[in-house]
C-alpha cells in the first residue's frame, strides 16, 4: 500500500525567503507525482506534474524534483511571497492494473510580509 | 475555457438520508475522479471512471456509489448517510490521453473543482 508522508507538517518563513517542502512515499513504482496547492476551504490547484520518467519540473517561482528510486520529492519555492500562504499537497499516482492518487497530509506555508 | 465545476457547494443533511452530488469535467476530459477530504483522513480516493466505466475503486463502503454519463459529467451518491461522512467531496478530471491511451503512465495532469461542503447532522 503506498504511503505518503510530507514534512515539515507546519512552516513559517518570513516574506523573501527560498524554502524547500518535502515529500516521500513508499513504493517507487509510481506513474508521476504532482504538488497541489490548497487555501482555506477551497478544491486544490495544481502546481506541477512531474511523469516518473522525468526528475524535474519548473514553475515560474516554483522547482519540483522527483528521486523515484529513493521515493522523494522536493517542492522549492523561491522569494517567497505572502500570497504563497496555503496548504501544500503531494500526490503520487500509483496502482496495480489501477491509478489512483496518494496523499499526503500536507504542509501549511505561512509567509510573514 | 471553464474548469470543473462541482454543484451543489454546500449540503446539509441528516443521519439514514442519502445524497447526490455532481462533477462537471473540463470540456474535452475524459476521465473523472472523486475524492473525500476529512481533517482526520486527509484526502482519500472513493473512485474513478473513464467513457462511462469505473475503472478504480478506493476502499469505502458500497454506501457510496457513482456513475459517469456519456458526456463526462459525473455524479457520486452516498446513501444511509452517517455522521462520519461529513467532508469535502472533491472531484477531478484529466485528459487521459498519451500514446497509449489506457497506460496509467501517460496520464495527464488531475484537475480538482471546489468540492462540496457535506455536513450530516
Amino acid at each position: 500500500k503506498q504511503e505518503v508522508t510530507q514534512i515539515p507538517a507546519a512552516l513559517s518563513v518570513p516574506e523573501g525567503e527560498n524554502l524547500v517542502l518535502n515529500c516521500s512515499f513508499t513504493d517507487s513504482a509510481i506513474y508521476n507525482l504532482q504538488w497541489f496547492r490548497q487555501d482555506p476551504g477551497k478544491g486544490l490547484t495544481s502546481l506541477l506534474l512531474i511523469q516518473s520518467s522525468q526528475r524535474e519540473q519548473t514553475s515560474g517561482r516554483l522547482n519540483a524534483s522527483l528521486d523515484k528510486s529513493s521515493g522523494r520529492s522536493t517542492l522549492y519555492i523561491a522569494a517567497s511571497q505572502p500570497g504563497d500562504s496555503a496548504t501544500y499537497l503531494c500526490a503520487v499516482g500509483s496502482g496495480a492494473g489501477s491509478y489512483q492518487l496518494t496523499f499526503g497530509k500536507g504542509t501549511k506555508l505561512s509567509v510573514i510580509p | 475555457k471553464a474548469g470543473v465545476t462541482q454543484t451543489p457547494r454546500y449540503l446539509i443533511k441528516t443521519r439514514g438520508q442519502q445524497v447526490t452530488l455532481s462533477c462537471s469535467p473540463i470540456s474535452g476530459h475524459r476521465s473523472v475522479s472523486w475524492y473525500q477530504q476529512t481533517p482526520g483522513q486527509g484526502l482519500q480516493f472513493l473512485f474513478e471512471y473513464f467513457s462511462e466505466t469505473q475503472r478504480n475503486k478506493g476502499n469505502f463502503p458500497g454506501r457510496f456509489s457513482g456513475r459517469q454519463f456519456s458526456n463526462s459529467r459525473s455524479e457520486m451518491n452516498v446513501s444511509t448517510l452517517e455522521l462520519g461522512d461529513s467532508a469535502l467531496y472533491l472531484c477531478a478530471s484529466s485528459l487521459a490521453i498519451g500514446a497509449r491511451d489506457l497506460i496509467y503512465q501517460y496520464y495527464n495532469e488531475q484537475f480538482f473543482g471546489p468540492g462540496t461542503r457535506l455536513t450530516v447532522l
